[in-house]
Formats: structure tokens, sequence, C-alpha cells
């Protein structure tokens, strides 16, 4: 069963406090790994798609890295309007369904 | 820019009834999806659907539950005869052909079954 672990549960930054986020799979046959960002009572909100390790992506303060085992959404001088829950998911095999982790939940202080 | 949109965005039901939770797909996508999201708890899937028929359903999907398109816009989830633990937010979602695991969101309906 694909499964997909978040950490921290919560983050709690200052404003300019850079951070990364993690999120470690176990799959079999990786697809892709994407992270969405999600406001409260809101869907959640395309950010990045990986497909293979080594692979980076980029928007504006958010820096997405993938390895073979885990991925990194990192947050460079973060702004409060980035205060939001990031999800991570996963699609293996020949599905294209997403399996997401509980997400972190990003607080960003003035 | 293309957005999924739902109605109705809140659905307040008596146990026992049945709800239908509409979506319209961004317009040259071809792949949807159904997932719920229990209060506190991870989105889950429920369901896809490609070329008129169902692509792939979980373990929640059960005979409760059944998803259409009945026009070249819409897509429908209909819960038979809701339950309290149906109780969510419902999202659906689309992709395009030759990207289908991109899937983007649209707002929710929040679904109350009392």
């Amino acid at each position: 069963e694909d499964q997909v672990t978040q950490s921290p549960e919560a983050l709690r930054l200052q404003e300019g406090e850079s951070s990364s986020l993690n999120c470690s799979y176990t799959v079999s046959g990786l697809r892709g790994l994407f992270w969405y960002r999600q406001d409260p009572g809101k869907g959640p909100e395309f950010l990045f798609t990986l497909y293979s390790a080594g692979e980076e992506k980029e928007k504006e303060r958010l820096k997405a890295t993938l390895t073979k085992k885990e991925s990194f959404l990192h947050i460079t001088a973060p702004k409060p309007e980035d205060s939001a829950t990031y999800l991570c998911a996963v699609s293996a095999g020949t599905a294209s369904k997403l399996t997401f982790g509980t997400g972190t939940r990003l607080q960003v202080t003035l | 820019e293309p957005e999924v949109t739902q109605t109705p965005s809140h659905q307040v039901t008596q146990m026992g009834q049945e709800v239908i939770l509409r979506c319209v797909p961004i317009s040259n996508h071809l792949y949807f999806y159904w997932y719920r999201q229990i209060l506190g708890q991870k989105v889950e899937f429920l369901v896809s659907f490609y070329n008129n028929e169902i692509s792939e359903k979980s373990e929640i999907f059960d005979d409760q539950f059944s998803v259409e398109r009945p026009d070249g816009s819409n897509f429908t989830l209909k819960i038979r005869s809701t339950k309290l633990e149906d109780s969510a937010m419902y999202f659906c979602a689309s992709s395009e052909v030759g990207r289908q695991d991109t899937q983007y969101f649209g707002p929710g309906t929040r679904l109350t079954v009392l």
C-alpha cells in the first residue's frame, strides 16, 4: 500500500525565516510526486510535479526537490501570505489516483 | 485562468437521503476524479473516470456511490442513501490527456449529514 508521511505536522516561522518541509514516501513504482497548497475550507491548489530523483522545481519563494525516498519543499524568506497547509501526494504504478499525506500546517508571522 | 467549479458549496441533508454533487471540470480535460476530506483528516481518493467509464475506485466508493457525465460539461457524484459518516468535503478534480497525473481541484462541496 502506498504511504506518504509529512513532517512536521505544524511549523511556525517568522517572516523571512527560511525552512523546509519533508515528505517521505513508500510506493511501488513512483509515477509522480506532487505538492499542493490548501487554504482553510478550500480545495488543494497545484504547485509542483516531480517525476524523477534529482529533479527540482521552483516557483517564487518555493522550491521542491525529489530523492528516491523523499521530497522537500523549501520556503525561502516566507511571507504571511504563504501561511497554508502544504500537501504532498504521489501517484504510482499504472494508476493516476493520488495518495495524499496529512500535510504540514505552516504559519508565517510578522 | 480555467478552473474546476463545484456546486453547491454547502449541502445539508438528512441521513438516508440522496444527494448529487456537481462539478464542471476544466474544458479541455478528459480525466475526472472525486476525492473527499473528512474534517481534520487527509484527502482520500474515491474514483477516477475517463472515456465515460470508471477507471479506478477505492474501497470507500461502494454501491451507495455513483458517478455520471450527463452532458459535455458536467460530472456528478451521487450518494444514494447518505450516512452520518459521509459528512466531509468532496473535491472534484480534472486533468488533461498526456498529463493526467497533474490534477486540478475544485473548491469543494461541504456535505453535512444530520
